[in-house]
């Protein structure tokens, strides 16, 4: 059964303070790892897609890199408004759509 | 573009009634799906259509009852509502219709039964 645990669960951090995020996966055939981000009550918003082991995407102050066991988000010098849960998911031979984590909450406080 | 519409936005039920959460999305994507979200646990799918005319369970599809009336709209229905169902309900879709590639979700829509 494919699993996705991210870690930490709340993450509080000052104002230009760097950090990552952590996403562990177990699947059947890696298709996609995804990473989404959550403002309170809105829908998750699509921030990237890592296919192989190695690869790295950037967006603005934010960077995604995939291993075959893992996922990183760097958070570089995060604004109060990088606030929100981030999630991460998986799309792999044995499931269908996405397999989500239950997400880091991060809080950027000035 | 509008992406991904939901309605309602709020509402509350009672114990045995019955409602229909309606989706529709306006980007020609072929693959719709409807999620659950509830503390501590997470995004869960309930039902899942890869393309018009064909609909599939998901993780938690008890309960439930989904309808693609066509490309565009994908709706949830739940025939007699139980407090467990109490949730944010939210429609995604995606452009493709492998299952594969990223999804483009909605608002939500908050339901609670009492």
């Amino acid at each position: 059964e494919d699993q996705v645990t991210q870690s930490p669960e709340a993450l509080r951090l000052q104002e230009g303070e760097s950090s990552s995020l952590n996403c562990s996966y177990t699947v059947s055939g890696l298709r996609g790892l995804f990473w989404y981000r959550q403002d309170p009550g809105k829908g998750p918003e699509f921030l990237f897609t890592l296919y192989s082991a190695g690869e790295e995407k950037e967006k603005e102050r934010l960077k995604a890199t995939l291993t075959k066991k893992e996922s990183f988000l760097h958070i570089t010098a995060p604004k109060p408004e990088d606030s929100a849960t981030y999630l991460c998911a998986t799309n792999s031979n044995s499931g269908y759509a996405l397999n989500f984590g239950k997400g880091t909450s991060l809080l950027v406080t000035p | 573009n509008a992406g991904v519409t939901q309605t309602p936005k709020f509402q509350v039920l009672k114990t045995g009634q019955s409602m229909t959460l309606q989706c529709a999305q306006d980007m020609n994507h072929n693959s719709m799906y409807w999620y659950r979200q509830d503390p501590g646990m997470g995004l869960r799918l309930i039902y899942y259509s890869a393309s018009e005319g064909t609909t599939d369970k998901g993780e938690v599809p008890n309960g439930y009852n989904v309808s693609r009336l066509n490309k565009r709209e994908f709706s949830l229905r739940l025939e007699s509502a139980a407090p467990s169902q109490t949730s944010v309900y939210f429609c995604a879709s995606q452009k493709g219709t492998d299952t594969t590639g990223e999804l483009f979700f909605g608002e939500g829509s908050r339901l609670t039964v009492l």
